[in-house]
């Protein structure tokens, strides 16, 4: 597609209950980040996968969340368990690798309210 | 643990003043972005700075790269309502790996 899809755009949840969030980065794009925004805040970076590697998963916040990425292009991020501090926006981006002179794309976000 | 540190977080300014936002970092990096978010938006990208020196301009925004002080800044010249917005800067530790952001600078432009 022409940019970074992401779905929900908005999803309410119960305390306790399993979420996925799904990105579809840009055709051709190698690296995909997820970050999360919390109200008021910066970005706080949460998974890295570039090509094949193994990701980067030293921002993930505890062992709730989890995030796969089939196939080299869909990711999905899944919250186990959700608690009302995973309340944010979920933002994915992609960039078309280690190089990066183009910079990243950011999709327009999962707002993920946990009540 | 790279850090990345603007200032100010929030600024009110008139049109057609001129104010500069900063943004310090405490690791070496060559690689800086400064992005806008509007609110309930995502992040639309600015500037890429990409070595020490570098400087980029688009209409009323400049931004500038000194990668010795670990400094970049956007610099908003004449500015108008319509840059009122939440600005980022964000650096990227080392190539590829991820970007660290600042915390935000939130600009309002009063008519």
């Amino acid at each position: 597609g022409a940019g970074v899809s992401q779905s929900p755009s908005n999803k309410v949840t119960e305390k306790g209950k399993d979420v996925e969030l799904r990105c579809d980065p840009i055709s051709g794009h190698t690296a995909l980040y997820w970050y999360r925004q919390s109200l008021g805040q910066g970005l706080e970076f949460l998974i890295y996968f570039q090509g094949n590697s193994a990701p980067d998963k030293s921002g993930l916040p505890s062992d709730r969340f989890s995030a796969e990425r089939t196939g080299g292009s869909v990711s999905t991020l899944t919250i186990q368990r959700t608690q009302q501090e995973d309340s944010a926006v979920y933002l994915c981006a992609s960039s078309l690798g280690p190089t990066l002179f183009y910079g990243y794309t950011f999709g327009s976000g999962t707002r993920l309210t946990v009540v | 643990e790279l850090k990345v540190e603007q200032n100010p977080l929030f600024l009110s300014m008139q049109e057609g003043k001129n104010y500069t936002i900063y943004c310090n970092y405490s690791t070496t990096s060559d690689r800086l972005y400064w992005y806008r978010q509007d609110p309930g938006k995502s992040l639309e990208s600015l500037f890429v700075l990409l070595s020490n020196g570098a400087v980029k301009q688009e209409g009323r925004l400049m931004a500038s790269l000194d990668t010795k002080a670990r400094l970049s800044t956007l610099h908003i010249t004449a500015a108008v309502h319509d840059l009122s917005a939440t600005y980022f800067c964000a650096v990227e530790e080392t190539s590829g790996s991820r970007l660290t952001f600042g915390e935000g600078t939130q600009l309002t432009v009063n008519p």
